[in-house]
């Protein structure tokens, strides 16, 4: 089964700044899909950004990028100018192609100074 | 946008109950997944229906069945309730189709089961 590593529980930014969340994974296949999901206090999970593997180029959604680093099954979470509403637990996860479920991570914790 | 829509929001029961969470998934959507959030753990995955077929099995216990209907709606079913089946139930829903972008799954806000 893949697996997921978020090595961050917990992360701090100051408003307005940077901050990068890290995820690995482990997998042998070589097509599937990466994703952040986001979920605040209400406990709502939110779709952040997906990645498809076979795409080179990183995905970015207004302030939230990834780095994609295939060979090193490294998918990082940026998120650029960092506001009070990005308070959250964000979860990495894993869906591989044709199949159905999602593998998460343990998640980060990430909290915004104002 | 119409989102994936669960009821109940909240639910209390009793050891040894039944207790039946329901999902609406977006519409068009004709894939199911539910999945389970412990205190403080990530979601775990249950179980996945697409068009009405189980699609797929994860660690979902004997106690408990899923099913979809033909208006693509799921239900999980949960017998014998035990003090560790308290958890958020989150419901997921995506249309089926590999390598698109309509493969992405889109949570429901979860049903919080409690089980005293």
């Amino acid at each position: 089964a893949q697996t997921v590593t978020q090595s961050q529980p917990e992360m701090s930014v100051q408003e307005a700044e940077t901050v990068t969340l890290s995820c690995t994974y482990d997998t042998s296949e070589s097509d599937y899909y990466l994703f952040w999901y986001k979920q605040p206090p209400s406990r709502q999970m939110i779709l952040v950004i997906r990645q498809e593997a076979y795409k080179q180029q990183n995905a970015t959604e207004n302030r939230f990028s990834v780095n994609f680093q295939k060979a090193a099954k490294s998918f990082s979470l940026k998120i650029s100018d960092s506001q009070l509403g990005d308070a959250a637990m964000y979860f990495c996860a894993y869906r591989s192609d044709g199949g159905n479920q999602f593998y998460f991570g343990t998640g980060t914790s990430l909290t915004v100074i104002p | 946008a119409a989102g994936v829509i669960q009821s109940p929001r909240h639910l209390i029961k009793e050891k040894r109950e039944t207790a039946t969470l329901k999902c609406y998934p977006i519409p068009r959507h004709d894939t199911v997944y539910w999945y389970q959030q412990g205190p403080g753990q990530d979601p775990q995955f249950l179980i996945s229906f697409y068009e009405k077929m189980q699609s797929d099995k994860g660690s979902i216990p004997d106690r408990f069945s899923a099913q979809q209907f033909s208006d693509y709606h799921s239900e999980l079913n949960m017998s014998s309730l035990e003090l560790g089946d308290s958890a958020l139930y989150f419901c997921a829903s995506s249309l089926y189709g590999s390598g698109s972008s309509t493969d992405t799954q889109y949570f429901g806000p979860g049903t919080r089961l409690t089980v005293l």
